[in-house]
Formats: structure tokens, sequence, C-alpha cells
């Protein structure tokens, strides 16, 4: 079974502070993608990225950056100089890509960034 | 830019009663699919479409179930609301492995519904 683990359940920074978003998940696939979503107050899911099993690449875009291990099972997200806008519930999530793109849902991290 | 639509922001409905949720794609979306969102489980997947009158269950379909007539539209229906179906429910459409897609799943803005 897929399982996807956000240990984090609340996060709190004050401005311009770096913060870290654990995700850990478990598959028996070879072949997965791993996904993080924003959900800002208003409550609509934003995509932030997607990243398959066998680009293990870090990824930076802007002040956003995702680190993958295959070996560990991680797949973490770290803001640089949070602002309040950052201010959200982060979620990771899993799919098998097996077609339907049916996605396993962490259960999501708050993030609070005070000014 | 892909558009998903959801009915309503807000429902307030009373046990027993039957609740049509709707969610509109208009980018010609095959794939479909209803979550529920509570605190501290995040999102669990009710049900899916990927195609027209096509359906499958998802991790927790008991007291749902759902309707594809067209493409663009998704509907998630509970027979008999209860109290323990009082949640926010999202609606995505994904549009498949076809050239060009970006593979992630397009969410609505969500209908908060209370059962009470």
């Amino acid at each position: 079974a897929q399982k996807v683990t956000q240990a984090q359940t609340e996060i709190s920074v004050v401005e311009k502070e770096d913060v870290t978003l654990d995700c850990v998940y478990e598959t028996r696939d070879t072949t997965y993608y791993l996904f993080w979503y924003k959900q800002p107050p208003s409550g609509e899911l934003v995509f932030l990225i997607r990243r398959n099993s066998f680009d293990e690449q870090n990824e930076i875009s802007g002040r956003y950056s995702w680190n993958f291990q295959k070996s560990t099972s991680s797949f973490n997200f770290t803001i640089t100089a949070s602002q309040v806008v950052d201010s959200a519930v982060y979620f990771c999530a899993l799919s098998s890509g097996g077609g339907s793109e049916k996605l396993v849902f962490g259960k999501g991290t708050k993030l609070t960034v005070n000014p | 830019d892909v558009k998903v639509t959801q009915s309503s922001r807000y429902l307030v409905k009373r046990t027993g009663e039957k609740v049509f949720l709707e969610c509109v794609q208009d980018m010609d979306h095959e794939n479909m699919f209803w979550y529920r969102q509570d605190p501290g489980l995040g999102l669990r997947l009710i049900y899916f479409s990927y195609d027209v009158k096509m359906k499958e269950k998802g991790d927790i379909p008991e007291g749902y179930s759902v309707s594809r007539e067209k493409k663009e539209r998704f509907s998630l229906i509970l027979e008999s609301a209860s109290t323990n179906q009082t949640s926010m429910y999202l609606c995505a459409s994904w549009p498949g492995t076809a050239m060009n897609s970006s593979y992630e799943q397009y969410f609505g803005p969500g209908t908060r519904l209370t059962v009470t």
C-alpha cells in the first residue's frame, strides 16, 4: 500500500527564516510520482511541483527548493527567506502513475509565517 | 487556464437529505476526482472517473455515489446525508498522459458541506 507521512502538523516561523517541510513516502512501485501542493486560506489547492522516481535531481524555483532522496524515501520542501504569503497548508502526495494518477496525500503541514 | 468549478462554496443540509455536489471542468480532461478533506486526515479519495459513465471507488466510497453523464461534469451524491459527512469536498480533474500534459491534478475551490 502507498503511504505519505508528513510528521510536522504545524510549523510557525518568523518572516525571513528558512523552513523545511518533511515528507516521507512508502511505495512498492518502481515508477511513481511525488507532488507538493499548497492550500492557502482561500482553500484551492495550488500545484507546486511534480517529480518522477527516476529523477533525483534537486529542484529550485525562486525561494522554493525540493530535495528528493530515494535512499531515505523522502521528498522535502524548503522555503528560503519565508514570507507571510507563504502561510498555508502544504500537502505532499504520491501516485503510481498507472494511468489514473490516483493521488495519496499526506495529512498536510500547516505553515504560519509571522511578520 | 484550466478551470474547475464547484456549484457551491458553502452548503448546509439536514440529516437524511439527498445532496448533490456538482463539479465542472472546461479543459476536456478525461479524468475527474472527488476528495474529502478533514482536519488531521488530509485529502482522501472518494471516487474517480476516467471516462464518461465510468467510475471507480476510491479509498472511502461508503455513503457516496457519483455520476458522469458528460465529460465536463462529475457529480458527487450523498444519498442520505449524515452528520459524519460534514466536511470539505474537493473536485479535481486531470488530463491524463497525453502529450504536453503537465501531469498535475487541477483542483476546484471546494465545497464546505455542513450536515445538521
